[in-house]
């Protein structure tokens, strides 16, 4: 069965710093990756996806992924954070070949001035 | 558009009480979906419908039931509330072929007591 783990419940990084929130993840087959954000008290929003090409995806917010096949690894990523940034993120693999998720556990991610 | 919403926000239930939980889309999306999410666990998935008139147990379908009677209403229904059922719910929806976006509800907060 697919599975995706997230390492780390937290991350704590001053604004203006880089941040790295790690997936990695277990598939069959070639794997379907995705990266959802939840901010206090709402659903979660979908972020940026990897399904094939480019081993850097782009998405919403300035956020990016990096795919890395040999390491098994989807890390999200931003050049410079925003105290705004503060959230929940999950990543989340599809199963098979429908339309179902298989979510992390989810890192909280915080901001500070 | 309303996107999905979620009927009620907050309730609290003794246990052996019943109740039901509304999701409303106005997407047209075909598929439809009831997570959990508790703490450390992230989201699990507890029932999905692909369409009108059919529903499909997820990971966590037991003390559940589901019905989708209409294409933009997925009913998520608790028999007899046990305290293990306090969590929050979450419903989503999707069109075909673009699993990965997954737009999700506000979510319901349950207490069991």
């Amino acid at each position: 069965a697919q599975s995706v783990a997230q390492p780390e419940d937290q991350v704590n990084v001053a604004e203006g710093n880089p941040l790295t929130v790690k997936c990695t993840y277990s598939v069959s087959g070639n794997p379907y990756l995705f990266w959802y954000v939840q901010y206090p008290n709402r659903g979660l929003q979908f972020l940026l996806k990897y399904i094939t090409g480019d081993n850097l995806v782009k998405g919403s917010y300035g956020f990016e992924a990096e795919f890395n096949k040999s390491q098994t690894s989807f890390h999200l990523k931003k050049p410079s954070a925003l105290v705004s940034d503060s959230a929940l993120y999950f990543c989340a693999v599809r199963e098979g070949g429908g339309n179902k998720l298989t979510f992390g556990t989810g890192t909280q991610l915080k901001v500070e001035l | 558009n309303a996107g999905v919403t979620q009927t009620p926000k907050f309730r609290v239930l003794k246990t052996g009480q019943s109740m039901t939980l509304l999701c409303a889309q106005d997407m047209n999306h075909e598929y439809m979906y009831w997570y959990r999410q508790d703490p450390g666990m992230g989201l699990r998935l507890i029932h999905y419908s692909v369409g009108e008139g059919t529903t499909a147990k997820g990971e966590v379908p037991d003390g559940y039931n589901v019905s989708r009677l209409k294409k933009q209403n997925f009913l998520l229904g608790l028999e007899s509330a046990a305290p293990s059922q306090t969590s929050v719910y979450f419903c989503a929806s999707n069109r075909p072929g673009v699993p990965y976006e997954q737009y999700f509800g506000p979510g319901t907060r349950l207490t069991v007591t």
